[in-house]
């Protein structure tokens, strides 16, 4: 089944290390990405988007994501995090081979200690 | 704050009981999408309305139901109630009818089924 993959469910780091989390997804065609991250007791929200251009995205926060069309990723970067990054990081897609609707990933946890 | 409201924030119910979830968009979204989240199965998509048409449906049970009225909230009704519908389900809206548009999400609604 087409699907998206989050492989790490958990990540755990300490302040000022580099976080990288993975995303791959199973659909052809045109896609759009997203990455949504929900902190503790909060909603869903945005940190970047990638709808086409540059595949280097930055979002929000510090984050970055880069699309690699032939390896079917949209990886997260952060080069150094913060104790307020604590929280779930989602990898959502939205592709016209699964009819526009945005399909998410599993999330991963991830906790930064201070 | 997305501006999405949703209520109630906990609800808990008996198996078989039926219920109702309610969903306010940002003001001029037309869209309203509803997601189930649960341990087990993630973040699901489950149904979107757009200017109160149903625009694209997910993994909805037929016991699930939903509506957006003509000022734009939307009702998602549970029915038949069983312990694995326990989840949070949040409710997301965006401007357009398009599943690629950035998505605003609500604060969800816990639904504990005992």
């Amino acid at each position: 089944a087409q699907s998206v993959s989050q492989h790490n469910h958990h990540v755990i780091l300490s302040e000022a290390a580099s976080l990288e989390l993975g995303c791959n997804y199973s659909y052809g065609g045109t896609v759009n990405l997203f990455w949504y991250v929900q902190y503790p007791g909060q909603h869903l929200q945005l940190l970047l988007k990638y709808f086409s251009g540059d595949p280097l995205v930055k979002g929000i926060k510090g984050f970055e994501a880069e699309f690699i069309k032939s390896k079917f990723s949209f990886n997260l970067r952060k080069p150094s995090v913060q104790w307020s990054d604590t929280a779930e990081y989602f990898c959502a897609v939205n592709a016209a081979a699964a009819g526009n609707k945005l399909t998410f990933g599993g999330g991963t946890r991830v906790l930064v200690k201070p | 704050d997305s501006g999405v409201t949703q209520t109630p924030k906990h609800l808990i119910t008996a198996t078989g009981q039926r219920v109702t979830l309610r969903c306010s968009p940002r003001s001029g979204d037309l869209s309203v999408y509803w997601y189930q989240q649960s341990l087990d199965q993630g973040l699901q998509f489950l149904i979107q309305y757009y200017n109160g048409e149903e625009r694209a449906k997910g993994n909805i049970l037929e016991r699930f139901s939903a509506q957006q009225f003509p000022d734009l909230h939307s009702e998602l009704n549970l029915s038949s109630l069983e312990l694995g519908d326990s989840a949070l389900y949040f409710c997301a809206s965006s401007p357009y009818g398009q599943g690629y548009n950035e998505q605003f999400f609500g604060p969800g609604t816990r639904l504990t089924v005992l």
